[in-house]
Parts: structure tokens; C-alpha cells; sequence
């Protein structure tokens, strides 16, 4: 079977960092992706990991440890913006995305 | 261009009623996506084309049916669906490297909105 945990809600003031952790149990295993969502909108791409480490894009970066099945998404001085659900995902053979269930971040001023 | 478009955006439709929906894309790529997403939950992909041959079905019922008349092009014709069938449909495409089947950054479009009395 395949799984992605991730916490549901996340609150957080402007200004601060923010860490959306998500493991994972799945067979055939590529990489794994991050995608956020504004209420009513689409899914946009924001990182991607197919390798141990930190990738780091502007405020916004991610983490990988395949071997502890882990990895995390870090929103650094946080936006109002910002508030929107996360996504992880896993990236499986053919393009097939596995995605979690969502955290939802609120962003405070 | 990096945009995926679909229409229409909003679509209400009866058990018996027969509609197709659209997603367009120009940037190239070769991999093209249906997705299902009820309100709260994540994506659920529904079908993968890869150079416009249907390589992945997620054993979606077959009053949902896919087509992919060229490389830019994706409908998604649907029959007979029942009111669980209302969510929002997403569209998607991407790139598949040539190295290996892997792709991925996936470009969504807006979505069709569906509703079925």
C-alpha cells in the first residue's frame, strides 16, 4: 500500500517560519514533490526532491531523507499570502502522483 | 506560455445528460493528466496520457471516459454519473524526461467545477 501523513492545520504569524513535515510509506518511490493551493484555485508546483537534502527557492524550501522516509517543506517570513493548503506528494513510475491529504496553513498578522 | 486552460469552468449536468470536458495546453509536453478533487481532500488522478496513448487508469468507472485527440489537447466525456460524481476536475500536463518514465513538475489548470443533480 502507499500513505503520506502530514498535519492537517498549521497556524502561524506574518513574519515567521513555518515547517510542514510528511512522511511516507510507498513502493516504487522517485521523489517528492510539494504543491499548494489557494482556496478555489488550481495546485501550483512549488519544489521538488529526488535526492537527500535541501533545496532551497526563494522563501520556500524543502527536505528529503529517503531513508527515514521524511521530508518536510520550510516557509520562511511568512506572508498573508501564504495561507493556503500544502501539499506533499510522492512521484511514482509513469507520473503518477501520490498525493497527501493536505495541511492547511493560516497565516495571522 | 505556461498555462493549462479548461472549459468550461462551471458545468451542472443530470444523471442522463451527456458533456465533455476540455484542457488545452502549448507548452510541449508529452504527459497529460485528469485528476478528481472533492472539497478538503487532495487530487485523486483518474487517467495518465503519455504521448497521447492512455497509460494509466485508476480503475475510474467507465461513465468517465478520456480522449486524447493530439498532443495539446485532452477531454474527459462523461455519462451517466451519479451526484458523488460532483467535484471539481482538474486537468494537468508535464514533461516526461527521456531519461526514464519520471516526470516531476505537473502544471494544473483552473479546473471544471461539476455538479450533477
Amino acid at each position: 500500500g502507499q500513505s503520506l501523513e502530514q498535519p492537517s492545520e498549521v497556524t502561524a504569524v506574518e513574519g515567521a517560519i513555518v515547517q510542514i513535515n510528511c512522511t511516507y510509506q510507498t513502493s516504487g518511490f522517485y521523489g517528492l514533490s510539494w504543491y499548494q493551493q489557494h482556496d478555489g484555485g488550481a495546485p501550483t508546483f512549488l519544489s521538488y526532491n529526488a535526492l537527500d537534502g535541501l533545496e532551497e527557492t526563494g522563501r520556500f524550501s524543502s527536505f528529503l531523507s529517503r531513508s527515514d522516509s521524511y521530508g518536510y517543506l520550510l516557509l520562511q517570513e511568512l506572508q498573508m499570502k501564504d495561507s493556503a493548503s500544502y501539499f506533499c506528494a510522492v512521484s511514482r513510475q509513469g507520473g503518477k502522483l501520490i498525493f497527501g491529504q493536505g495541511t492547511e496553513l493560516s497565516v495571522k498578522p | 506560455d505556461t498555462e493549462v486552460t479548461q472549459t468550461p469552468k462551471h458545468l451542472v449536468m443530470g444523471m442522463t445528460n451527456k458533456k465533455s470536458l476540455k484542457c488545452e495546453q502549448h507548452m510541449g509536453h508529452r504527459a497529460m493528466y485528469w485528476y478528481k478533487q472533492k472539497a478538503k481532500k487532495p487530487p485523486e488522478l483518474m487517467f495518465v496520457y503519455s504521448y497521447e496513448k492512455l497509460s494509466i487508469n485508476e480503475s475510474v468507472p467507465s461513465r468517465f471516459s478520456p480522449e486524447c485527440p493530439n498532443s495539446s489537447l485532452l477531454n474527459l466525456h462523461l455519462h451517466a454519473l451519479q451526484p458523488e460524481d460532483s467535484a471539481l476536475y482538474l486537468c494537468a500536463s508535464s514533461q516526461i524526461l527521456r531519461t526514464s518514465a519520471l516526470v516531476y513538475e505537473q502544471f494544473f489548470g483552473p479546473g471544471t467545477r461539476l455538479t450533477v443533480l
